[in-house]
C-alpha cells in the first residue's frame, strides 16, 4: 500500500489535456513539495516535475504541476502518443522520516 | 550525461545474501546523496535506503532495517547495498537513484528537491 494515493489509470486522446492527482496528508504533501516521474517500460524513470511545479531543463512545457493542501496534480496538455507511460508522484514524509511514493497512474493515449 | 548502472541482482534463496552495486558517471558523485529504491511490478516504488554525500548519515526503511547495509565509495564513484537475511518480500527491481541534495534526509527549514536521476534497475528474486 503506497503512502500517496493516485488513480490507477487515466486516458485521453491526442491533443487532449489530462490531469493525474496525488493525494497525501499533512505529514507529506501538505507540508513538503512533490516530484513527478514518468516511467516508460524498460527505461529508467525520468523526473518530470520537481518542487511541485518546476520543470527540469528538457521537459516540454506541456507538462505542468500544481499543489494545493494535501493534494498535488500533474497536467499534460496537447497529449501525444509518446506520453503513454506510468506516472508516479513522490514527496517526503515527516512522520516516516523518508521519501514516499504514489502507487502510480498508467496513462493510455487512445 | 549523468548515468547510473546497477548490477549484482539475481536469484537467491531465502535467508541468503546479495550485494548490489551502482556505478555512477557524468556528475560529481561525492557531491550528492544517493538512494536505493525498489519496485514490485504493478506497484509503486518503495524507498529502501539513503546515504548522504560522505557516508556520515544513513537511513533505512523499517522493512529492511537491521538486514540491509548501504555504503558508498566516492573514490570509485560507486554505491552499494548489502542485503542479508533475504525474504521473499524483498523480491523486486532495485534502482540506484541520485538525490539533488548532499543529504538523503530532509532537514528542518530546507526545501525538498528529492531524487532526480534513476538507473534502469537490477532484479532481485528471492525464492527457494
Amino acid at each position: 500500500q503506497s503512502v500517496l494515493t493516485q488513480p490507477p489509470s487515466a486516458s485521453g486522446t491526442p491533443g487532449q489535456r489530462v490531469t493525474i492527482s496525488c493525494s497525501g496528508s499533512s505529514s507529506n504533501v501538505g507540508s513538503v513539495s512533490v516530484n513527478w516521474y514518468q516511467h516508460l517500460p524498460g527505461t529508467a524513470p525520468k523526473l518530470l516535475i520537481y518542487s511541485s511545479n518546476q520543470r527540469p531543463s528538457g521537459v516540454p512545457d506541456r507538462f505542468s504541476g500544481s499543489k494545493s493542501g494535501t493534494s498535488a496534480s500533474l497536467a499534460i496538455s496537447g497529449l501525444q502518443s509518446e506520453d503513454e507511460a506510468d506516472y508516479y508522484c513522490a514527496s517526503w514524509d515527516d512522520s516516516l522520516n523518508g521519501p514516499v511514493f504514489g502507487g502510480g497512474t498508467k496513462l493510455t493515449v487512445l | 550525461e549523468v548515468q547510473l548502472v546497477e548490477s549484482g541482482g539475481g536469484l537467491v534463496q531465502p535467508g541468503r545474501s546479495l550485494r548490489l552495486s551502482c556505478a555512477a558517471s557524468g556528475f560529481n558523485f561525492y557531491d550528492y546523496a544517493m538512494h536505493w529504491v525498489r519496485q514490485v511490478p504493478g506497484k509503486g516504488p518503495q524507498w529502501v535506503s539513503g546515504i548522504n554525500w560522505n557516508g556520515g548519515s544513513i537511513g533505512y526503511a523499517d522493512s529492511v532495517k537491521g538486514r540491509f547495509i548501504i555504503s558508498r565509495d566516492n573514490a570509485e564513484n560507486s554505491l552499494y547495498l548489502q542485503m542479508n537475511s533475504l525474504r521473499s518480500e524483498d523480491t523486486a527491481l532495485y534502482y540506484c537513484v541520485k538525490d539533488e541534495s548532499t543529504e538523503w534526509e530532509l532537514r528542518k527549514g530546507y526545501l525538498y528537491y528529492g531524487m532526480d536521476v534513476w538507473g534502469q534497475g537490477t532484479t532481485v528474486t528471492v525464492s527457494s
